[in-house]
């Protein structure tokens, strides 16, 4: 079975703050993706970030930044000096062979960024 | 620009009724999604299609149905079998269904409330 947990379910911060949105996954495929996309009150889902499963680099992209580790299975989703603007509701996802390659979504976390 | 485009935005249906979402895309994508989003409940998969004239259920395909006659199209409709139609609909494109690296691009969505 796969699926994708988000225990933060909302997160309020300052502005400036740092702030780790965690995501644990479980699959036992060997080839597999990770996503994060980003949906903010227009209600449109963005796409942030894809990593496959061979490839553990972090990656930095502005204040965005990612932490996968296969030895705990997490993908956690790092936002440093938040701003207003990051307010919305982030989704982790995975897709797999063992899942038809269909996205299988966490619930969300919803951050709320504080000026 | 490219995009999916989802109608109406907003829509307000009796009990018993029947009603249609409408998704347009000009991706030239083959592969189209539809979602369900309830709160704190991440997003579910209801139909998706791979290719125009074919389609298979989801995680919650009772109460719905849809048609693929147009590779730019995926109407959703929402039968009065559906016991909990309150909800978020999101509509969502991917460059094939058949690999795992495709990147989700979603409309809008539309919400549906039953008086």
């Amino acid at each position: 079975a796969q699926k994708v947990t988000q225990a933060q379910t909302e997160i309020s911060v300052v502005e400036k703050e740092d702030v780790t949105l965690d995501c644990v996954y479980e699959t036992r495929d060997t080839t597999y993706y990770l996503f994060w996309y980003k949906q903010p009150p227009s209600g449109e889902l963005v796409f942030l970030i894809r990593r496959n499963s061979f490839d553990e680099q972090n990656e930095i992209s502005g204040r965005y930044s990612w932490n996968f580790q296969k030895s705990t299975s997490s993908f956690n989703f790092t936002i440093t000096a938040s701003q207003v603007v990051d307010s919305a509701v982030y989704f982790c996802a995975l897709t797999n062979r063992g899942g038809g390659f269909k996205t299988i979504f966490g619930a969300g976390t919803r951050l709320f960024v504080k000026a | 620009d490219g995009g999916i485009t989802q109608s109406p935005k907003y829509l307000f249906r009796k009990e018993g009724q029947n009603v249609t979402l409408s998704c347009e895309q000009n991706l030239n994508h083959d592969a189209m999604y539809w979602y369900r989003q309830d709160p704190g409940q991440g997003l579910r998969l209801i139909y998706y299609s791979q290719i125009v004239n074919d389609f298979q259920k989801g995680d919650i395909a009772e109460g719905y149905s849809v048609s693929r006659e147009k590779k730019e199209s995926f109407p959703l409709t929402v039968t009065s079998a559906q016991k909990n139609p309150t909800a978020f609909y999101l509509c969502a494109s991917s460059i094939d269904g058949s690999s795992g690296a495709n990147v989700l691009t979603f409309g809008a969505g539309s919400r549906l409330t039953v008086l």
